[in-house]
């Protein structure tokens, strides 16, 4: 079975500074991988995703994230935070043989503080 | 486009009740989860449709939580009886179908209080 690491629970960037939040993953093959972003009282909104091809994704909001195999890591990355990037991170893996979209396993969050 | 639609936004019920979620996917979406997301975790995967039948139920607690999606649009998630671990935010999902680069669209969840 597919499982998601986020190793940090919580992590404090000073506003303008640069992001990085770990994600590592166990599946027997590629994966699909996925990154989300939850606010307070809201759902969660898709930041990237990363299938096949260039391994270095692009995302909205600034956000990007590279496939290592290797190291069978996600990790999302920002080049200078905002204030409204606070929000809780949620890496996700989903089957490859099912598709893009099932039966996404998500790791636990890693809850994101930005000072000013 | 309108989203994933979900309701009630919050239940608050004593344990041993029983309660029912609502979700009306976007149009069109051919497959249809249902996520428990428990404080401090990440959203588990419940039930997945596609259309209205059953894909994937393996994680759903079979005597207590049923789920329905009747003529492959609406969807139901029911708990009978609830117990205080069933606390939790109720996520709904959907997306276009069940195939390579398609990614699922969230509703903002039903907050679950079993007290």
């Amino acid at each position: 079975a597919q499982s998601v690491t986020q190793p940090d629970i919580h992590i404090t960037v000073s506003e303008g500074a640069s992001l990085e939040l770990r994600c590592n993953y166990s599946y027997g093959a590629t994966p699909y991988l996925f990154w989300y972003v939850q606010s307070p009282g809201q759902g969660l909104q898709l930041l990237l995703k990363y299938f096949s091809g260039d391994t270095l994704v692009q995302g909205i909001k600034g956000f990007e994230a590279e496939f290592k195999r290797s190291q069978s890591s996600f990790n999302l990355r920002k080049p200078s935070v905002h204030w409204s990037d606070a929000a809780e991170y949620f890496c996700a893996v989903g089957r490859r043989e099912r598709g893009g979209a099932d039966g996404l396993t998500f790791g636990k969050g890693t809850h994101l503080i930005i000072q000013p | 486009e309108a989203g994933v639609a979900q309701s009630p936004r919050y239940k608050i019920i004593e344990k041993r009740q029983s309660v029912a979620f609502w979700c009306n996917p976007i149009s069109g979406h051919a497959t249809l989860y249902w996520y428990q997301q428990i404080l401090g975790q990440g959203p588990k995967l419940l039930i997945q449709f596609q259309n209205n039948g059953v894909v994937d139920d393996s994680q759903l607690p079979k005597d207590r939580f049923s789920a329905e999606r009747l003529k492959g649009v609406d969807s139901t998630l029911k708990i009978q009886p609830a117990k205080l671990e069933d606390s939790a935010v109720y996520l709904c999902a959907s997306s276009l179908s069940a195939g390579t680069n398609t990614e699922a669209f969230f509703g903002q969840g039903t907050r679950l209080t079993v007290v």
